[in-house]
């Protein structure tokens, strides 16, 4: 079945690098969609991308369609510990079906 | 109301034990899903309800799950014989018609149930 496989599972930054994580579908998506969980939280919408090779920033964070429309990915630029949390990707290949997520990425700010 | 809700916020039951979980959608949003996450773990889907169409049960991982959607709106979620197992965080969330351009499509989640089987 269809898959989206999310890396890395971890990542540990000083507070001021970046931070990328990197979705991958097995099948063409018709759009993808980017959500933050805080700790103890729900996750909460940040973006939906819909067009092949779409770029969308916000603020620190970048985000990309790959032109295939299989791949994604999300950069945050300068992190702060606000940034903290796991970052989810989740993925339609069309309207008849549900969105499959990726594992997320856990950003964790090094003290 | 504004948001997703779900009731209880947390429940603790022993093993053999049924539960039923419920959510409350956003007013007007036709689509509503059922996940589980473990500690420390990715989302699981568990079920879909798009409108009138039958429902997606594809990620129920046994037949002691189960989900009701009535008049479009509500959902209950139950587990029978609840096993250790089951313990873990159930999310719904619910959005607009899947297919919208614009972000319309975005999924809102409630608070979560925490179920804790002992």
């Amino acid at each position: 079945g269809q898959q989206v496989m999310q890396i890395p599972q971890y990542q540990h930054v000083q507070e001021g690098e970046d931070f990328t994580t990197y979705c991958n579908s097995s099948t063409t998506l018709s759009n993808i969609q980017w959500y933050k969980q805080r700790p103890g939280g729900h996750p909460v919408f940040l973006i939906q991308l819909v067009k092949s090779g779409e770029v969308k920033k916000q603020k620190r964070l970048t985000f990309q369609f790959g032109e295939a429309k299989k791949n994604s990915s999300l950069h945050i630029t300068a992190t702060q510990t606000t940034d903290v949390g796991t970052y989810f990707c989740a993925g339609r290949r069309d309207s008849n079906y549900q969105l499959i997520w990726g594992a997320g990425t856990k950003l964790i700010i090094k003290p | 109301g504004a948001g997703v809700s779900q009731s209880p916020s947390n429940k603790v039951t022993e093993k053999g034990k049924d539960v039923e979980l419920r959510c409350d959608p956003i007013s007007g949003h036709t689509a509503l899903y059922w996940y589980r996450q473990s500690l420390g773990q990715g989302l699981e889907f568990l079920i879909y309800f798009q409108g009138n169409s039958a429902p997606d049960k594809s990620g129920l991982p046994s037949d002691r799950f189960s989900a009701e959607r009535t008049g479009g709106s509500v959902s209950t979620l139950t587990i029978q014989r609840t096993q250790q197992e089951d313990s873990a965080v159930y999310l719904c969330a619910s959005s607009l018609a899947p297919g919208l351009a614009g972000g319309q499509e975005t999924q809102y989640f409630g608070p979560g149930t925490r179920l804790l089987v002992l």
